[in-house]
């Protein structure tokens, strides 16, 4: 059983248009990483959230951490080719799994087409 | 070193083999993963290092794999009796210490034939 799930698994979208991926939990997390990750490479993180409601932009990327530190979603304005790619989200601190281990959910994979 | 490094890039092997996979954290990070990441998933926990003690192997599938980090730096990952199941990319990372960013290693895609 996954403990993280992401959604949507795959998504094809044209340059330009806006997108929005989750990540969701039935557990609380102490903290929240989102990563990207390029063909034949090793995942790159982006962002990590810490507070319930917390919301960092990162220039076009919008990340949410939700109130109750179960889910977050990723935004992106105007997407761009460059943004293709595999996003992970990844939780720390669950007490089910043993406080400081690192899990990832299965990853969306992003395809911004010219 | 500058990032995680991983040896060797590519490994082919023959069933029944035993192999020992390598990897160099970044100098002075405390915590080290590994994980077996699958085309197009997300990475599977196998288990995690602080320093040189081995904190969690509930990840690994089987008692043929495992790991060791004797000196709280270098770790090695060994499968002996290797079965084709085997067959994937397996990813190290390290991190400065617990929860914090994870910086991976470019992988070792392991075959087994």
């Amino acid at each position: 059983t996954q403990l993280l799930e992401q959604s949507p698994q795959f998504l094809s979208i044209q340059e330009g248009e806006n997108l929005t991926v989750y990540c969701n939990s039935s557990s609380v997390f102490s903290s929240l990483q989102w990563y990207r990750q390029e063909p034949g490479e090793g995942p790159v993180l982006l962002v990590t959230v810490v507070t319930g409601g917390e919301v960092k932009k990162l220039k076009r990327l919008t990340f949410q951490f939700g109130d109750a530190r179960k889910d977050s979603s990723l935004h992106i304005t105007a997407a761009q080719p460059g943004d293709t790619g595999l996003y992970l989200c990844a939780g720390a601190g669950n007490w089910k799994t043993s406080y400081d281990k690192v899990i990832f959910g299965p990853g969306t994979s992003l395809s911004v087409i010219p | 070193g500058a990032g995680v490094s991983q040896s060797p890039r590519y490994k082919v092997t023959k069933r029944g083999q035993d192999v020992a996979l390598r990897c160099d954290p970044i100098s002075g990070h405390v915590s080290l993963y590994w994980y077996r990441q699958a085309l197009g998933q997300g990475p599977e926990f196998l288990t995690y290092f602080n320093y040189e003690a081995q904190q969690d192997k509930s990840g690994l599938p089987n008692d043929r794999f495992s790991a060791e980090r004797p000196e709280g730096s270098i770790s090695t990952l060994t499968i002996q009796r290797t079965e084709q199941r085997d067959s994937a990319m397996y990813r190290c990372a390290s991190s400065q210490e617990r929860e914090t960013e994870a910086f991976f290693g470019q992988g070792t895609r392991l075959t087994v034939v």
